[in-house]
Formats: C-alpha cells, sequence, structure tokens
C-alpha cells in the first residue's frame, strides 16, 4: 500500500540509550520531514531532507541525528536520550513546497 | 519570515452548531495554505489547500474555508459540527522564498460537547 509509516509506534527507552525511530514512504517524495509534538508546543521541525544525501537542521536539533541513503526512507537517531525528549515523534513527506504534507501516525517515544 | 496564528487553542461547540477556526498568517504574497486535522493517536490528515482562483474553497468532511487577502485569514468553517469532529486542528502556508518548509500554527483543540 502506498503511504508513509512510522516505526515502532510506541517505545519506552531508558535515559542514555540510543534509540532509532524508522519512517518509510512509497511516493518517491523528495522532501521528507521529523516533527516532535509536545503539548503547548504545536509541531516542531527537528530536521528535514531535500532528497537522498541532503538533511538539514530544522528547530530543535540537538540531539538527534538523521540519514537518508535512499529517498523512501528517513531515519531519526536519538544518540543518547533524555527525558526531554519523551514526545511524539512525526515523519511527513511532500512532492515539492507547493503541495501538502503526507504525515505517518507518529511514534510515541518515553525517555525513563 | 513566515507566521501562521491561530488564535483560539481551544475551541467548544455543541454538536450541531456551526464552527469556525480562524488562522491569520504573515507573508507578502498568496501563500499556499492548508488546514490539517488530527484525531487523537493519528497523524495530521489534510483537509483542504487554496493555491489560488475561488477563495472560499471545499475539503473532506464537509468543512470549507475562505481566503481573504485583505485580512491575511483563512478560516475554517463548518454548517454542522459532528460528535466525530472534535480533533485538533491545525493551519499552515507552504514553503515560500525558496523554502520548501512549510509554517505551521500551534493548532486548535475543537471540544464538542453532545
Amino acid at each position: 500500500d502506498a503511504g508513509i509509516t512510522q516505526s515502532p509506534r510506541y517505545k519506552i527507552t531508558e535515559t542514555g540509550r540510543q534509540v532509532t525511530l524508522m519512517c518509510h514512504q512509497t511516493w518517491s517524495h523528495s522532501y521528507m520531514f521529523w516533527y516532535r509534538q509536545d503539548l503547548g508546543h504545536g509541531l516542531r521541525l527537528i530536521y528535514y531532507s531535500a532528497a537522498a544525501d541532503i538533511t538539514d537542521k530544522g528547530e530543535v536539533p540537538d540531539g538527534y541525528v538523521v540519514s537518508r541513503s535512499k529517498t523512501e526512507n528517513f531515519p531519526l537517531t536519538l544518540e543518547s536520550a533524555t527525558r526531554s525528549q519523551t514526545s511524539v515523534y512525526f515523519c511527513a513527506s511532500t512532492r515539492d513546497s507547493y503541495s501538502p504534507l503526507h504525515f505517518g501516525n507518529g511514534t510515541r517515544l518515553t525517555v525513563t | 519570515a513566515q507566521s501562521v496564528t491561530q488564535p483560539d487553542i481551544h475551541i467548544t461547540v455543541s454538536e450541531g452548531a456551526s464552527l469556525e477556526l480562524r488562522c491569520n498568517y504573515s507573508y507578502g504574497a498568496t501563500p499556499y495554505l492548508f488546514w490539517y486535522v488530527q484525531s487523537p493517536g493519528q497523524g495530521l490528515q489534510l483537509l483542504l489547500k487554496y493555491f489560488s482562483g475561488d477563495t472560499l474553497v471545499q475539503g473532506i468532511k464537509g468543512f470549507e474555508a475562505e481566503f481573504k487577502r485583505s485580512q491575511s485569514s483563512f478560516n475554517l468553517r463548518k454548517p454542522s459540527v459532528h460528535w466525530s469532529d472534535a480533533a485538533e486542528y491545525f493551519c499552515a502556508v507552504g514553503g515560500t522564498g525558496g523554502s520548501y518548509i512549510p509554517t505551521f500554527g500551534r493548532g486548535t483543540s475543537l471540544i464538542v460537547h453532545p
């Protein structure tokens, strides 16, 4: 099925551990984004990508790393998780700046 | 820099009542405008979009929005709200000035009373 999928849906990890959130889209969209959503803060952009091997920092990149070796995948890694990174993470993709974003269903991450 | 303001954090309406969610943007030219809806536990889903032409646009689930250039607004409306419309609503401006990064409002939470 065409779409954008995130995995896992739920993740509990301990402070200091590395964790990777996966994002896969089947449309071959050029542009992909990672957001975090927290109560009172709306959506905040973590990283974005214009194409494979082209990534850039968003509003809140500290503590996160991304890669994009293939157009369809855009994993987000928390190198050493902290409690402040407890959040819901959304991946999104779009064809161009004139088109709407397509969002995954999110990953709810809890850092204990 | 462009910005999007949704002045209402929460809106409460009774089922069957009409609804208007406000959105104001800051951008020199006519931007690409979007409304998204987020149901609990889900990602954002596109409700409607405005690029050009008719300033009243129709979307899914019976929603419509009107672009008013003079007021820099793109308010979302629905004539009769259903309990299933309870969700978070986000207004967004598409990437402008060579940027492909959209700007989102903070969102408005819609509560529907029976």
